[in-house]
């Protein structure tokens, strides 16, 4: 069993569509929790991170944590064709900055 | 702009040859780099911690003599895929934390061995 579980997607949505993507766990030592997106060939890059239980808001994403559960969400709204991309979640016992345990990647397409 | 860079983006190697990659932290020093490898499909997969001035760490099941790691500077971290087979083709990124709470990945390299 993976440590950090995510379905690959695809995933198809119109533009404006509320986005929900997910992650499971299992590494209870787990306390902080990232979003990455990456585009094609590209390294990814950091949208948003969240520690321990709770919500976090930022523009058109949120983050949300519930630990008891082992799952982790990011949820997009008003989705843009520029939303385009595979989006990581990533976990750590330590911290943002340290080595970091990824999810496959879902891959997003919003279309016109 | 990008605050780590790798070089080069793309490489297409003979199987057998060794290939040098390398990674840099453009407007600040880090200490430690983490080397990633990223299978189509598949996540990225932590494979070795640099550290400057001292060996890398390895994770489990990565060989250590197959993958050479060299953290020359506080703003250079090279991985050499020694000896370079067609299953080693992959797409390798580093990421240098900045900060307690930042870190930022290079735009990656991707191996192609032949």
């Amino acid at each position: 069993q993976k440590e950090v579980e995510q379905d690959p997607g695809p995933l198809s949505v119109p533009e404006g569509a509320i986005v929900s993507l997910n992650c499971t766990y299992s590494n209870s030592a787990f306390q902080y929790f990232m979003w990455y997106r990456q585009y094609s060939r590209k390294g990814p890059e950091l949208l948003m991170y969240t520690y321990s239980s709770g919500n976090k808001e930022d523009g058109r994403f949120t983050a949300q944590v519930d630990k008891s559960s082992k799952y982790i969400s990011l949820f997009i709204r008003d989705s843009q064709p520029s939303d385009s991309a595979t989006y990581l979640c990533a976990m750590s016992p330590t911290g943002t900055a340290s080595k970091l345990t990824f999810g496959t990647g879902t891959r997003l397409q919003v279309t016109l | 702009g990008a605050v780590v860079s790798q070089h080069p983006s793309r490489v297409i190697c003979k199987s057998g040859t060794s290939v040098k990659i390398e990674c840099r932290s453009l407007d600040f020093q880090a200490t430690t780099m983490f080397w990633y490898r990223q299978f189509p499909k598949q996540s990225l997969m932590l494979m070795a911690t640099s550290n400057e001035g001292s060996k890398a760490t390895y994770e489990q099941g990565v060989e250590k003599d197959k993958f050479l790691i060299n953290h020359a500077s506080l703003t250079l971290s090279t991985l050499t895929v020694t000896s370079a087979h067609p299953e080693d083709s992959s797409f390798y990124i580093c990421s240098a934390p900045r900060a307690a709470d930042t870190q930022y990945f290079g735009p990656g390299t991707r191996l192609t061995v032949l």
